[in-house]
Order: C-alpha cells, then sequence, then structure tokens
C-alpha cells in the first residue's frame, strides 16, 4: 500500500540550530501539505503545494520557515533559527489535488522536534 | 471565524460501552468534514469523510454522521484497540481560496478491558 514518507522520525536539536524535514508523497498525489501539531492540539497547516506552486502560506512564519517542492514530488520544510517553541510533530500529508471532490488527505508518520 | 470544537477532551469506556463523540464547527464555505484517528506518535489515519447533512458512513464499530452545525462519531461495543484520539475536521476555503482541513483538538478515547 502506497504511503507518505517522512524523515528523519525524530530530530532533537538546540536552539538556533537550522533543522530540516523532508518528505515523499503518495506517487500521483499533486497536492502536499506540511502540518504542525503541538502535543494535545490538532494538526495546524502550515503550507501547501499544488504540484511544485505554493497554493497557501498564509500560516508559515516565513521569518524562519521556509518551505519548497522544486520538481513537484518531493518536499523540504526547513527551520532557521530554531527556537523552544518549535518543538512539535511535522506532519506531511498528500491528497491528489485540491479540486478533488474527495481531497482525502493521507498523513505521513510524522517528524517529532525537540528543541533544547 | 472558523472553528471546530470536539468534545469531550477525554473519554473512559469499559470494553463494549458504546458511546458517541462530538465535533461542533462554524465555518463558511463547509466542503466536507472529516473524521481521523491517531494512535500516539503517529500520524492521523483517515476515517470517514461526510457532505452532506443526513449522511452516514460506517466502518466496524464506528458510525459518522452529519448535521448542519455537528457531526458524531459512535463507537458500538469499542474493543481496547478503538484507543486512540479521534480527530475531527472541516474542509472550507480559506481566506487564500485554497481548499484545506482545519482540525479540531482531538478526544482523547481510552477502552479498559
Amino acid at each position: 500500500e502506497a504511503e507518505v514518507a517522512q524523515s528523519p522520525r525524530y530530530k532533537i536539536t538546540e536552539k538556533s540550530q537550522a533543522v530540516a524535514f523532508w518528505c515523499d508523497p503518495i506517487s500521483g498525489h499533486a497536492t502536499l501539505y506540511w502540518y504542525r501539531q503541538i502535543l494535545g492540539q490538532g494538526p495546524e497547516l502550515l503550507v501547501q503545494f499544488q504540484d511544485e506552486s505554493v497554493v497557501d502560506d498564509s500560516q508559515l512564519p516565513k521569518d524562519r520557515f521556509s518551505a519548497e517542492r522544486l520538481k513537484g514530488v518531493d518536499s523540504t520544510l526547513k527551520i532557521q533559527p530554531a527556537e523552544l517553541g518549535d518543538s512539535a510533530m511535522y506532519l506531511c500529508a498528500s491528497s491528489l489535488e485540491t479540486s478533488h471532490f474527495h481531497n482525502e488527505q493521507f498523513f505521513g508518520p510524522g517528524t517529532r522536534l525537540t528543541v533544547l | 471565524e472558523d472553528q471546530v470544537t470536539q468534545s469531550p477532551e477525554a473519554l473512559r469506556l469499559q470494553e463494549g460501552e458504546s458511546s458517541s463523540l462530538n465535533c461542533s464547527y462554524t465555518v463558511s464555505g463547509l466542503r466536507g468534514l472529516f473524521w481521523y484517528r491517531q494512535d500516539p506518535g503517529k500520524g492521523p489515519e483517515f476515517l470517514f469523510t461526510l457532505y452532506s447533512a443526513g449522511e452516514e458512513k460506517e466502518k466496524e464499530r464506528l458510525k459518522a454522521t452529519l448535521t448542519k452545525k455537528e457531526s458524531f462519531l459512535h463507537i458500538t461495543a469499542p474493543k481496547p484497540e478503538d484507543s486512540a484520539t479521534y480527530l475531527c475536521a472541516v474542509l472550507r476555503v480559506d481566506q487564500t481560496g485554497a481548499n484545506n482541513l482545519f482540525f479540531g483538538t482531538g478526544t482523547r478515547l481510552t477502552v479498559i478491558p
């Protein structure tokens, strides 16, 4: 069964360091999402891609976060510099396309980030 | 402002004790309501999508229903393996014109043998 892949699964870093997360969506899925989930809360959308284009990054803290999907397949989310408040689970999801009626999103296992 | 509220925050059931989880929402441009299951340390797993009031969907011991203001996830005769956090999310058009999911904070279900 096709799955969304993410790496690393766990990352511990010190504040002010740079971190990067990688996501490989399900093959053929044009839309890719990055979410942040703080413990005890629901996922919050950070950025949404349609192919290689950003559709929505209104909730992405652009002073320190960046995301790219250069070839419209896999994607990287970067934080520089990391702050203590960035400690969370970072989830990647993919779906067929935003205009698809069902728009079912499939999630990866997530990257657990701890900033010390 | 869009809102999704799930209740209760946490629920403990005895094995076999049926109950319901609630998801109430206030959102403009609702395009669907989704239920996900999330186990600790893992990503959410898709359960159901509901698109119109009156719609119902079932999967094993779970049944989801939708009205114009809320959705219920009914759990019949739960088993310990049903223990997880259940997330509700609405598919809406946000201020940028994009379709995306807006999640509630979840209900943490524990089923005791």
